[in-house]
């Protein structure tokens, strides 16, 4: 199946700092990325959903100009946390779809601890 | 409005046979996904139908009935390692996932 890769795969940060996670697809093009936040045991919960060459959709409630996202190749999308803070502490995972697949693949995700 | 419901916690023997239930109601349907998720790690794919009917892959098999919005995960020859979330997730007419808050699966040697 099609891989998709997460970098870094966990972070500890101080708050205040930016933090930046990357995810690539690495055997396909992916025109659209998906980008979860996870919290202990609960779902996923869709941030943003990105497409090649275009801005960012944000899911209601999640600060655009806190959670930047830039999708600038078919194989690569980065997520920044912005003046990251305690609260922002979570598992972030990208998702990526092909052109003609139904179907998300997953990265491995991103743990994310802030100081 | 888009819901997604399914068990919370579910428990299980070593050996024995699970079904998981899933129903969804959701703004237009492209498919029904099952996902896997051990604690700490991303979701791995289980399996799709956009079609009513079983779905069979080794010892996980998906039904899938869209006239009554449900479906469910069958799981045979429980093993350790099956112990996880399982997450069901609807794909809406934007082709977007809708997901279920997960299934947590126990079991019990």
């Amino acid at each position: 199946g099609a891989v998709v890769s997460q970098h870094p795969s966990w972070v500890i940060c101080k708050s205040g700092t930016s933090v930046k996670i990357e995810c690539r697809s690495l055997d396909f093009q992916a025109t659209t990325m998906f980008w979860y936040r996870q919290f202990p045991k609960q779902s996923l919960m869709l941030m943003a959903t990105s497409n090649e060459g275009s801005k960012a959709t944000y899911e209601q409630g999640v600060e655009k100009d806190k959670f930047l996202i830039n999708h600038a190749s078919l194989t690569l999308s980065t997520l920044t946390v912005t003046s990251a803070h305690p609260e922002d502490s979570s598992f972030y995972i990208c998702s990526a779809r092909g052109r003609a697949d139904n179907e998300q693949f997953f990265g491995p995700g991103t743990r994310l601890t802030v100081l | 409005g888009q819901n997604i419901d399914q068990p919370t916690e579910m428990t299980a023997t070593e050996g024995a046979i699970v079904q998981i239930n899933c129903t969804y109601q959701t703004s237009g349907f492209n498919g029904l996904f099952w996902y896997q998720q051990h604690a700490g790690e991303a979701p791995t794919f289980l399996s799709y139908n956009v079609l009513d009917g079983l779905e069979e892959k080794g010892r996980f098999s998906s039904f899938l009935s869209r006239s009554k919005g449900y479906s469910y995960l069958l799981l045979k020859e429980l093993q350790m390692k099956d112990s996880a979330s399982y997450l069901c997730a609807s794909l809406d007419s934007n082709y977007q996932l809708i997901w279920g808050a997960g299934t947590k699966l126990i079991i019990k040697p």
